[in-house]
């Protein structure tokens, strides 16, 4: 299985921080990474797919990069509405598997 | 737009089967590939399967065993059963669709998600 690694596992920050999340892949797995957002009690929701695309319908202060192993999503100035978990996934090959998740929390 | 509900027993006992609907509403079934999601505070998420309309499966090897993904196009649902549940089935399962576009693919939407408790 490929693991995927993301860091910090929490980050306390202030509305209007500039926010960064990476994630590793254990493997090369191109660009075949989403990012999805998850709040307490909620379904996880697609922010990022094929690493850089942005969902329809997701604010333009996020952004995806990356390829191979090494990914990140940035958040340009952080709003309240988005203190969350961050979860990247890779769907390169089965079993698809999801990062342990980056939880925002307020400084 | 796609909406998915899942439904189905939230308490289900040891050694026992696990069996899970989901409704897809504001498309057909027939048109996409589908996918159970479950989240527990010890292992995360994780992927349990995908299946296509056309009943092909894929399974993740660690539930392989367990595993049955199935589809009622009369009633748009697809269904979930995982056999001989432990306490470490516990979680809360989703279901979503899983989007195929040229060789990328991602789960969205999910629905709100059902927990499912093991416990005798």
């Amino acid at each position: 299985d490929i693991q995927m690694t993301q860091s910090p596992s929490s980050l306390s920050v202030s509305v209007g921080d500039r926010v960064t999340i990476t994630c590793r892949a254990s493997q090369s797995i191109s660009s075949f990474l989403n990012w999805y957002q998850q709040k307490p009690g909620k379904a996880p929701t697609l922010l990022i797919y094929a690493a850089s695309n942005m969902q329809s319908g997701v604010p333009s202060r996020f952004s995806g990069s990356g390829s191979a192993t090494d990914f990140t999503l940035t958040i340009s100035s952080l709003q309240p509405e988005d203190f969350a978990t961050y979860y990247c996934q890779q769907s390169y090959s089965p079993p698809y598997t999801f990062g342990q998740g980056t939880k925002l929390e307020i400084k | 737009q796609v909406q998915l509900q899942e439904s189905g027993p939230g308490l289900v006992k040891p050694s026992e089967t696990l069996s899970l609907t989901c409704t897809v509403s504001g498309g057909s079934i027939s048109s996409y590939y589908w996918s159970w999601i479950r989240q527990s505070p010890g292992k995360g998420l994780e992927w349990i399967g995908s299946m296509s309309y056309r009943g092909s499966t894929n399974y993740n090897p660690s539930l392989k065993s367990r595993v049955t993904m199935s589809e009622d196009t009369s009633k748009n649902q697809f269904s979930l059963k995982l056999t001989s549940v432990t306490a470490a089935d516990t979680a809360v399962y989703y279901c979503a669709r899983f989007h195929l576009f040229q060789t990328s693919k991602w789960f969205d939407p999910w629905g709100q998600g059902t927990l499912v408790t093991v416990s005798s």
